[in-house]
């Protein structure tokens, strides 16, 4: 089981603040992605990235951004938070870039008011 | 584009009952994997399959991969409590994404 850490679980921020989701994992995996998803619905793929310096956007158009710097780092960013953001964010890893199954953080809760 | 069905999309029983829940796929895909989900939580891996006509247990859980490789259920006997949550299919190819179903939603009543 992957160890992956996600902050801040819950995040109640006024419009137009920058914010930065962190994700960690200590498994050294090198694939790890950004889900969005609404209360009770199905996850969609907003990021991805194949190992440091990789990143993709996912299915889902998102106006966040993500980078990769290290290995086990793989934080979210929003320049300008708007109530259309509000949602959960869930971060993910996998273990090498043919893997399938991926292991998932507890999620970040994201309100904007 | 493909498109993933999951059904039921909720469940609501009676503790100690037996339950089912599918998934079928306009697509072809080489794995199935069965995530849960609990209230303000990541998914959790349950189960993953890698071959068509694959049965696998793991404790109070069945899942299986259909033989034509576009379905796969999933069965929990003798629920308990603490199988409330949200159930995910999520079907891949090899080196590609997963694909999340709608989820089935499992209540249970004591």
């Amino acid at each position: 089981e992957a160890d992956i850490y996600q902050t801040p679980r819950y995040l109640v921020i006024g419009t137009g603040k920058k914010i930065t989701l962190e994700c960690s994992q200590t498994m050294g995996h090198d694939k790890m992605y950004w889900y969005q998803q609404d209360p009770g619905m199905e996850l969609h793929l907003i990021h991805y990235s194949y190992g440091v310096n990789s990143t993709e956007k996912g299915d889902l158009s998102s106006e966040s951004t993500v980078s990769r710097i290290r290995t086990e780092h793989f934080p979210l960013t929003l320049e300008s938070a708007r109530p259309s953001h509000t949602s959960q964010y869930l971060c993910a890893s996998s273990e090498g870039l043919a893997a399938i199954e991926q292991f998932f953080g507890p999620g970040t809760r994201l309100t904007v008011l | 584009g493909q498109q993933l069905n999951q059904s039921p999309q909720s469940m609501f029983i009676q503790e100690g009952e037996d339950v089912s829940m599918n998934c079928t796929s306009s697509s072809i895909f080489n794995t199935w994997l069965w995530y849960k989900q609990d209230p303000g939580e990541g998914p959790v891996l349950l189960i993953a399959l890698y071959k068509a006509g694959e049965l696998t247990s793991n404790g109070r859980l069945t899942a299986q991969f259909g033989i034509t490789r576009k379905d796969s259920f999933l069965n929990i006997s003798a629920s308990i409590p603490s199988d409330v949550g949200i159930y995910f299919c999520a079907p891949a190819n090899a080196g590609n994404m997963l694909t999340f179903g709608g989820g089935t939603r499992l209540m249970v009543k004591p």
